[in-house]
């Protein structure tokens, strides 16, 4: 699993109530991600950090922020959550050393009433 | 440009059969396409992935189909196994594009014992 743990595994908020997840990685991996799956959608990128202190957005970034102040640490914000955002939310890691595969974390599920 | 689509949506198979997934891609400056697995609960994992410059992969009873003319590809699972039910995403990578991959909206994969 690339010692990737997430931070609640479930959470129940209401709408307009500030949320943060936590990714949280053990093996100083470079680039972390995270994504939202729902139905018929897939995983669709939210953002993606390429170092301490360097993100950017991904395909479905609005209504979401990100921090990242140490390497291990990659934290999701929802400033003012939505029933649309009600999800499962999974961060994940891509290894270096010329592989491309990202892995995942166990998920968190959100639901936003 | 950026899409992958990935069919069928939900796919019966009898054990023993082989069932394949397919995917289509516009984006002729993808240079990688993973397949994942996920099983219920869990994050996606890697199960097999091929670059353009090979027709096909094979690990085990899982193999890669691609057709960089077609711009498309498909995996093919022999014998397949009730163990083998899970959902499977195809996803690409763009080049240069910070490692972010596309997914395809998923395929639920029944095996009937």
């Amino acid at each position: 699993d690339a010692g990737i743990t997430q931070s609640p595994r479930h959470k129940v908020t209401e709408t307009g109530t500030p949320v943060t997840l936590r990714c949280h990685q053990t093996e100083n991996h470079r680039y972390m991600y995270w994504y939202r799956q729902d139905p018929g959608h897939g995983l669709r990128l939210i953002h993606y950090s390429y170092g301490v202190k360097d993100t950017d957005k991904g395909e479905v970034s609005d209504g979401y922020s990100v921090s990242r102040s140490k390497t291990e640490d990659f934290l999701l914000t929802l400033e003012s959550a939505t029933s649309s955002q009600t999800s499962v939310y999974f961060c994940a890691i891509k290894t270096s050393g010329g592989t491309d595969t990202q892995y995942f974390g166990p998920g968190t599920r959100l639901t936003v009433l | 440009q950026q899409q992958v689509k990935q069919s069928p949506q939900s796919l019966i198979v009898q054990k023993g059969g082989i069932s394949i997934i397919n995917c289509a891609y516009e984006n002729t400056a993808f240079d990688y396409f993973p397949w994942y697995q996920q099983f219920p609960g869990k994050g996606p994992a890697l199960l097999i992935a091929i670059r353009p410059d090979v027709s096909e992969k094979k690990e085990g009873r899982f193999t890669i189909s691609f057709n960089k003319s077609a711009k498309q590809f498909s995996l093919h699972i022999m014998d397949s196994q009730p163990g083998d039910s899970a959902t499977y995403f195809c996803a690409a990578r763009g080049e240069g594009s910070n490692y972010q991959l596309i997914w395809g909206a998923g395929t639920k994969l029944i095996i009937k014992p």
